[in-house]
C-alpha cells in the first residue's frame, strides 16, 4: 500500500533553514508528481509546492517563492522541501502528497505530517 | 488564502442529510477545472473523498456523493453516521492566483 512519510520537522529560529524530506512506498515514485501542503493550528489547507514526475518541471505558491525549494530523489523514492529565511507565519504541520498524476490536479494520498515551528 | 468559499460548520442528526457548499470563481471552479473533497478526521491527515467532481476512490462509502454546477460544488453525506464527524475540504485549480491548486476554507461536520 501507499506510504508517505515526513521527517526534518521542528522548532527553528525566525530566518533560519530547515529540510523536510518525504520517503515513499508502495508505488513507482519516479512516475507521479510530489506535493507539499501545509496547515497551521486549527486552520485550513495551504498548497505549497510541487514537483512533477521529470523532475525539472517546480511551481511554487507566491507566499514561499524564492524562499522554498522543492526536489526529489528518485533513486531513493524521496522528495524534499528546503526551507530557507523562515518566518513565523510558516509555522505549521507540513504534508508531503502524491498527485493523481502530472495533469491530474489533485491529491489520492498524505503523509502524516511533519510540524515545523518558527520562534524565536 | 482561500478562494473557495466553504460554510465553517454543518450539523446533522445520525441518519440524517448533510450538504456542504463550495464557491469558487471564473478563474478557478467556472473555468472547468475538477473539483475534489477531502475529509479530515480529528488529529490526522486528510483523505481522498472524491475526485473528478463525482467520482469515489475505492472504500469511500456511496453515502458520499458530490456534484458541480457552474461556479460551485457541493459534497452530500447521506445517512450521516457519527464517524463521519470531521472537517471536510473542497479543492480545485486556480490559473490566476498566487497559488495553483486551491482549497476551500474546510468545513466542520458535527453529527449530534
Amino acid at each position: 500500500q501507499v506510504q508517505l512519510v515526513e521527517s526534518g520537522g521542528g522548532v527553528v529560529q525566525p530566518g533560519r533553514s530547515l529540510r523536510l524530506a518525504c520517503a515513499a512506498s508502495g508505488f513507482t515514485f519516479s512516475r507521479y508528481p510530489m506535493h507539499w501542503v501545509r496547515q497551521a493550528l486549527g486552520k485550513g489547507l495551504h498548497w505549497v509546492a510541487v514537483i512533477l514526475s521529470d523532475e525539472r518541471n517546480k511551481d511554487y505558491a507566491d507566499s514561499v517563492k524564492g524562499r522554498f525549494t522543492i526536489s526529489r530523489d528518485n533513486s531513493k523514492n524521496t522528495v524534499y522541501l528546503q526551507m530557507n529565511s523562515l518566518r513565523t507565519e510558516d509555522t505549521a504541520m507540513y504534508y508531503c502528497a502524491k498527485g493523481y498524476g502530472d495533469y491530474d490536479l489533485f491529491f489520492d494520498y498524505w503523509g502524516q505530517g511533519a510540524l515545523v515551528t518558527v520562534s524565536s | 488564502q482561500s478562494v473557495l468559499t466553504q460554510p465553517p460548520s454543518v450539523s446533522g442528526a445520525p441518519g440524517q442529510r448533510v450538504t456542504i457548499s463550495c464557491t469558487g470563481s471564473s478563474s478557478n471552479i467556472g473555468a472547468g477545472y475538477d473539483v475534489h473533497w477531502y475529509q479530515q478526521l480529528p488529529g490526522t491527515a486528510p483523505k481522498l473523498l472524491i475526485y473528478g467532481n463525482t467520482n469515489r476512490p475505492s472504500g469511500v462509502p456511496d453515502r458520499f456523493s458530490a456534484s458541480k454546477s457552474g461556479t460551485s460544488a457541493s459534497l452530500a453525506i447521506t445517512g450521516l453516521q457519527a464517524e463521519d464527524e470531521a472537517d471536510y475540504y473542497c479543492q480545485s485549480y486556480d490559473s490566476s492566483l498566487s497559488a495553483l491548486y486551491v482549497f476551500g476554507t474546510g468545513t466542520k461536520v458535527t453529527v449530534l
